[in-house]
């Protein structure tokens, strides 16, 4: 069965510097989607992505954050300049083109767990 | 900014009896509500969902119910297993794609 996979499984940075998280959706998907949840609290929408632009946004994904999907395959999010408040679980989703029946549902991939210290 | 409120953090539910886990909503634009499931060190599994033009949505032992005049809908899961013991978030769109997720509810189903 197709999945989302995410890589790193696990990142650790320092105050200040760059990441960027990795995500391969599932093949004929075409919308893309990031999420993150502190620990213990809620999911939260980040963005959406379709035809290589964002299609919305949260208030959270400021000017430190951008995504891009960089080839056929591979959709990233970049953190700038991380904070201690980035650190959390950070999970990216795709779904079917609209228009297809059910085409809302989202598939999670196992996220990525972001510690700034 | 809680639009989608699940007002209880956790249920426990003897196995093969009923579980229903509830979700409130504030925004009367959501049409497309989705529960999904969550075992620690996951992403979300897609559940369920149901059009805001539905007021019920059954998939195995699965259903959704949606009242739209109180903004609340419910998942009934029936009978219920001990691989059910997870979190549940339910979520909302208003036909974007941006989806909000409620607090999740902690499901425990005791053997």
């Amino acid at each position: 069965e197709p999945e989302v996979t995410q890589t790193p499984s696990h990142q650790v940075t320092q105050m200040g510097q760059e990441v960027i998280l990795r995500c391969v959706p599932i093949s004929n998907h075409l919308y893309f989607y990031w999420y993150r949840q502190i620990l213990g609290q809620k999911v939260e929408f980040l963005v959406s992505f379709y035809n290589n632009e964002i299609s919305e946004k949260s208030e959270i994904f400021d000017d430190q954050f951008s995504v891009e999907r960089p080839d056929g395959s591979n959709f990233t999010l970049k953190i700038r300049s991380t904070k201690l408040e980035d650190s959390a679980m950070y999970f990216c989703a795709s779904s079917e083109s609209p228009g297809v029946v059910g085409s809302y549902e989202q598939y999670f991939g196992p996220g990525t767990r972001l510690t700034v210290t | 900014d809680q639009q989608v409120k699940q007002n209880s953090p956790s249920l426990s539910v003897q196995e093969g009896r009923i579980s229903i886990l509830n979700c409130d909503y504030t925004n009367s634009m959501f049409d497309y509500f989705l529960w999904y499931k969550k075992y620690p060190a996951e992403g979300p599994t897609f559940l369920i969902s149901i059009s805001s033009i539905k007021d019920k949505n059954e998939d195995g032992r699965f259903t959704v119910f949606l009242n739209k005049s109180a903004k609340h809908l419910s998942l009934h899961i029936v009978p219920s297993q001990p691989g059910d013991s997870a979190v549940y978030f339910c979520a909302a769109t208003s036909g974007t794609y941006k989806y909000i997720f409620g607090t999740g509810t902690r499901l425990k189903v005791l053997a």
